[in-house]
């Protein structure tokens, strides 16, 4: 019943120092998707990946890198950490939209904040 | 565009009915979703709807969809403090070659008071 599990939970962070995010998922999902949430300005797509080896840009990209080296991970990378990136990031997986309807499977966040 | 807009807070006493709103801007929009957070949680799914449909029943929720007006609603019937949580409102594009992406609303906080 695990579904879609992050690493860490939380973390503390100074300006200019990197760190990576993991997402685990076991339900067999071609998709994977990373989101930033900010207070009143809901989820920000940030990177996704359609597939394995793949990735593309969302809507916030800048300062993130990711890598979906195997089907049930995606690394979320900050490589030179900003005050702006302190916020809750989710991760959340899907099967091809025209499988199951598109719905989406979110991990429980990773809380950071960079001083 | 795709914009999706909703209210971001709505109090209720405990056992009365809460009704959240959405509008979205994108006619081509296939799914519509309801999500539920709870304090410190993820984002869980609590409801969907097909384009196609003007309404959908499940229990104490109920989801009005009015195309004409790009207005989604959540209804819970019989509000409990344990419903007190944030409702994101999404919207889904599923044509060839889609991405999967959602389009999430600002959330709304729901507190229920006792």
């Amino acid at each position: 019943n695990a579904g879609v599990t992050q690493t860490p939970k939380f973390r503390v962070l100074k300006t200019g120092q990197s760190m990576t995010l993991l997402c685990a998922q076991d339900m067999n999902h071609e998709y994977m998707y990373w989101y930033r949430q900010d207070p009143g300005m809901g989820l920000r797509l940030i990177h996704y990946s359609v597939g394995e080896g793949t990735t593309a840009k969302g809507e916030v990209p800048d300062g993130y890198n990711v890598s979906r080296l195997k089907k049930q991970n995606f690394l979320l990378g900050l490589e030179s950490a900003a005050p702006s990136q302190t916020s809750v990031y989710f991760c959340a997986s899907s099967s091809r939209p025209l499988v199951d309807k598109n719905i989406q499977y979110f991990g429980a966040g990773t809380r950071l904040s960079v001083l | 565009g795709e914009d999706v807009e909703q209210s971001l807070f709505l109090s209720v006493r405990e056992g009365d009915s809460s009704v959240i709103n959405c509008t979205y801007t994108d006619s081509s929009s296939t799914y519509l979703y309801w999500y539920k957070q709870e304090p410190g949680a993820g984002l869980q799914l609590l409801t969907y709807i097909f384009s196609n449909m003007d309404m959908k029943q499940d229990q104490r929720l109920t989801v009005l969809l009015n195309k004409k007006d790009k207005h989604l609603s959540l209804r819970i019937a019989d509000t409990q403090t344990g419903d007190s949580a944030i409702y994101f409102c999404a919207e889904s594009k599923t044509r060839s070659g889609n991405t999967g992406k959602l389009i999430f609303g600002q959330g709304t906080t729901l507190q229920v008071k006792p």
